[in-house]
């Protein structure tokens, strides 16, 4: 399995510009994380979807973030607009089942906003 | 809010020697702790810890938790320079749902040869 994939893997934008980050989970999972990670607040959870239906959005700083997951395969976290704060990497992951919290997280997308 | 610390905040040693890093948790509706590793890509799973008193080992490496004392500490033995990395734990369920997790902010471990 080529694991979770992630693109673009770097994005560099100005402020203002809508960003829109990607994610194709493991085949099989059930589960999907969106986190963001910073130096000053670490890792955080900004939402995950079980069966493509999100469950927990709490983690979503602002109105500015968005994120979908049309299928099982695919997923997109939408930044409209950007900010310089929002400057982060962007890691999704993916799980099976209920029980079990061991995720597989993707390479990350490093974000930059200007 | 639920809450992860983790200690020290960063570490260096020496090759060979053996590392204790340390994870204290306060979570409403506790199910598990995870330890992973992340060096500079993506965090990679090393345990998964849900019963106290109970040690998983996975050759140098072992962790174990109490559950009473809400805490866990991750062992490492004979240090490599391949154990360089930031040590994050994270305990779960978080938030207002069901599976999430939240992470603590790390311990970053330098090994020097």
């Amino acid at each position: 399995d080529a694991g979770v994939i992630q693109s673009p893997r770097h994005e560099v934008t100005e402020m203002g510009q809508e960003v829109t980050l990607r994610c194709k989970p493991i085949s099989g999972h059930d589960y999907l994380f969106w986190y963001r990670q910073t130096m000053m607040r670490g890792l955080e959870l900004l939402i995950y979807f079980n069966n493509n239906v999100p469950i927990d959005d709490s983690g979503m700083p602002e109105d500015r973030f968005s994120a979908k997951m049309p299928n099982a395969s695919f997923s997109t976290l939408k930044i409209q607009p950007s900010e310089p704060r929002d400057s982060a990497v962007y890691f999704c992951a993916s799980s099976f089942g209920a029980s079990s919290y061991e995720q597989y997280f993707g390479p990350g997308t490093r974000l930059t906003v200007t | 809010e639920d809450k992860v610390v983790q200690s020290p905040l960063s570490l260096v040693v020496h090759e060979g020697d053996t590392v204790t890093l340390n994870c204290s948790y306060e979570v409403t509706n506790f199910r598990s702790l995870l330890w992973y590793k992340q060096e500079k890509k993506a965090p990679t799973f090393l345990f998964m810890l849900t019963s106290s008193g109970i040690e998983k080992k996975s050759g140098r490496l072992s962790s174990i938790l109490d559950k009473k004392e809400l805490f866990s500490i991750l062992n490492i033995t004979a240090t490599q320079t391949g154990d360089s990395a930031v040590y994050l734990c994270a305990v779960g369920p978080s938030g207002g749902g069901a599976d999430g997790l939240t992470f603590g902010k790390g311990t970053h471990l330098i090994i020097q040869p």
